[in-house]
């Protein structure tokens, strides 16, 4: 069955540093690799998805996510960090390779500093 | 930018009493979906409609629950005799297809079961 793991459940940053959230994946097909974001009293939102394209997806709002097969990771980061960007962020994997069904990591809360 | 609507944005309801929570997703999508997050845990699938008819549902999704695309704007989530433990974040989400489609979801609807 397929799963991620969200190895962080808090991340901390100053304004302007790197930003890393670690995702992990487990999936017996080529899996479709999601991030999405949550602020604060808001819906989901997509930041990038990875379907077996290039390894190195480009989001919005400067993030980014690379798919190591190898690995089979699927890290977050963003070059500075921005108030606007705390937030809680989920890792997410599709279920299967003919469903849209997604299965959701427990989520890393990403907190900036000024 | 098109989006997912969701109403109520809060319902309190008694325990035993009926809910609909109520969704209009993105126009030309054809596949909706349920989500819910219970408060601290994992945002976990409920169900999945496509062709009015239900493609999926999860152990979650039991007799209490049902799902119904009235008109050709409106999806609906009924819960007909709440339970405490069905107090959570309810998602709904469309998209336009499978296959590493982005999902799009709302912005929630918070149940809180007294």
């Amino acid at each position: 069955a397929q799963s991620v793991t969200q190895l962080d459940s808090h991340v901390s940053v100053s304004e302007g540093t790197p930003v890393l959230l670690r995702c992990n994946y487990s999936s017996s097909y080529s899996p479709s690799l999601f991030w999405y974001v949550q602020h604060p009293n808001k819906g989901l939102q997509l930041l990038l998805k990875y379907t077996s394209a290039a390894t190195l997806v480009k989001g919005i709002n400067g993030f980014e996510a690379e798919f190591k097969k190898s690995e089979t990771s699927f890290h977050l980061t963003k070059p500075s960090a921005h108030m606007s960007d705390a937030a809680e962020y989920f890792c997410v994997v599709s279920a299967s390779y003919n469903t849209d069904k997604l299965i959701f990591g427990t989520g890393t809360r990403l907190q900036v500093f000024p | 930018e098109p989006e997912v609507t969701q109403t109520p944005s809060h319902q309190v309801t008694q325990m035993g009493q009926e809910v609909i929570l109520r969704c209009v997703p993105i126009s030309n999508h054809l596949y909706f979906y349920w989500y819910r997050q219970i408060l601290g845990q994992k945002v976990e699938f409920l169900v999945s409609f496509y062709n009015n008819e239900i493609s999926e549902k999860s152990e979650i999704f039991d007799d209490q629950f049902s799902v119904e695309r009235p008109d050709g704007s409106n999806f609906t989530l009924k819960i007909r005799s709440t339970k405490l433990e069905d107090s959570a974040m309810y998602f709904c989400a469309s998209s336009e297809g499978l296959s590493g489609n982005t999902i799009y979801f709302g912005e929630g609807s918070w149940l809180t079961v007294v």
